[in-house]
């Protein structure tokens, strides 16, 4: 049990769904993150949240959207994907944002694959 | 340009055989060096933290270290369950982003 939840765990969608995936943080931290991890590859860091504001979008496509609406909860919601993006997503939180060099803690991950 | 290297990409190790992996980086200012440890299928799970060249920290059987180029992760008499994929990963005191190498996939076989 690290501190943070995600949900789901597995999602399958269509190219045109809409879904969204949930990520939730106990440890009181103020910094939420999403990444991106593809087979064999570096995780990608996606979007940064500071208290509930977005400091960080690392040229992310629009078909990705992000929502923080508490420093304890964070979204992302995906539509009209394509088959690329399927991958293990990780949502993060630390302390602070890593500027201030805290270690980050992730969740299990959600698995997507876009048909 | 910013860069973490992780070698060997995989390592295939019997139990008992002890061994090091490498993560080499070239960063603008390194403010911190991390260690995460990810087993299929579940998120990386944090083992290290490392500052400054020449410190040391050890978890049972792992041993980190950090010299002005590289970390090394040493593993001492492996077990099957140490099996699993090790990810380097720096904070780089220019843009303040956490870069992740590709990682090191351990098998210890018994």
């Amino acid at each position: 049990e690290t501190g943070v939840t995600q949900t789901p765990r597995h999602l399958v969608m269509g190219m045109t769904n809409k879904k969204s995936l949930k990520c939730e943080q106990h440890l009181g931290h103020n910094a939420m993150y999403w990444y991106k991890q593809s087979a064999k590859k570096p995780l990608e860091l996606m979007f940064v949240y500071s208290l509930e504001e977005r400091v960080e979008n690392n040229s992310v496509p629009s078909r990705f959207s992000p929502e923080c609406p508490n420093s304890s909860h964070l979204f992302l919601h995906l539509h009209t994907l394509q088959p690329e993006d399927s991958a293990l997503y990780l949502c993060a939180s630390s302390q602070e944002t890593a500027l201030s060099g805290n270690t980050i803690y992730f969740g299990e991950g959600s698995w997507l694959t876009v048909v | 340009e910013d860069q973490v290297t992780q070698s060997p990409e995989a390592l295939r190790l019997q139990e008992g055989e002890s061994s090091s992996l490498n993560c080499s980086y070239t960063v603008s200012g390194l403010r911190g060096l991390f260690w995460y440890r990810q087993d299929p299928g579940k998120g990386p799970e944090f083992l290290f933290t490392l500052y400054s060249a020449g410190e040391e920290k050890e978890k049972e059987r792992l041993k980190a270290t950090l010299t002005k180029k590289e970390s090394f992760l040493h593993i001492t008499a492996p077990k099957p369950e140490d099996s699993a994929t090790y990810l380097c990963a720096v904070l780089d005191g220019g843009g303040g982003k956490l870069i992740f190498g590709q990682g090191t996939e351990l098998s210890v076989k018994p």
